[in-house]
């Protein structure tokens, strides 16, 4: 079975600045998708960022970018130049890929405040 | 840009009810979910939807849950008789192709009272 563990249950950050939100993950699988999805008040689950197991490239999408050290186990992101409307809870998201409908497993969350 | 919706965005009910859990995906996908998240805690799978028929589901999808694609847009999500831990934020995801990215719905909060 496959864990995502995300260790930090509260983070803050001021506005503009940078910030990096942990997540590990376990499985004895080769091929999978790592995911970032944001929840703001709203409760909506949103994507933030994809990345491929085989890439080696770490993926960016705008302010947001993702360490992904494979051996480690570990996708961190980062959020640059953070806002205000960052403010939400951040999952990290974990899914096998082949053929398939499997589901994701996610990590508890972080709360991360953006604070001006 | 297309997306996921669901209906309705807040549901109450007795304990003991039924409940109709509404989604429409995404027109041309093809994958479909239910997932769960009890108010403070993380998301849950409940259950996989492929080519009309249910590909995977979690313990938590006991005998008191089913889905159903009754037509061409709508996924259902059905609690025959819901209990009080059912109160929770219901999510609807779909996707194109086994290895493509889930798209969510905005959720319907369920309120067993």
């Amino acid at each position: 079975a496959q864990t995502v563990t995300q260790s930090q249950p509260e983070m803050s950050v001021q506005e503009a600045e940078t910030v990096t939100l942990s997540c590990t993950y376990d499985t004895s699988e080769n091929n999978y998708y790592l995911f970032w999805y944001k929840q703001p008040p709203s409760r909506q689950m949103i994507l933030v960022i994809r990345q491929e197991a085989y890439k080696q490239q770490n993926a960016t999408e705008n302010r947001f970018s993702v360490n992904f050290q494979k051996a480690a186990k570990s996708f961190s992101l980062k959020i640059s130049d953070s806002q205000l409307g960052d403010t939400a809870m951040y999952f990290c998201a974990f899914i096998l890929t082949g053929a398939g409908s499997y589901q994701l497993t996610f990590g508890k969350g972080t709360k991360l405040s953006v604070i001006p | 840009e297309p997306e996921v919706t669901q209906t309705p965005s807040h549901q109450v009910t007795q304990m003991g009810q039924e409940v109709i859990l509404r989604c429409v995906p995404i027109s041309n996908h093809l994958y479909f979910y239910w997932y769960r998240q009890i108010l403070g805690q993380k998301v849950e799978f409940l259950v996989s939807f492929y080519n009309n028929e249910i590909s995977e589901k979690s313990e938590i999808f006991d005998d008191q849950f089913s889905v159903e694609r009754p037509d061409g847009s709508n996924f259902t999500l059905k609690i025959r008789s819901t209990k009080l831990e059912d109160s929770a934020m219901y999510f609807c995801a779909s996707k194109i192709g086994s290895t493509d990215t889930q798209y969510f719905g905005p959720g319907t909060r369920l309120t067993v009272l």
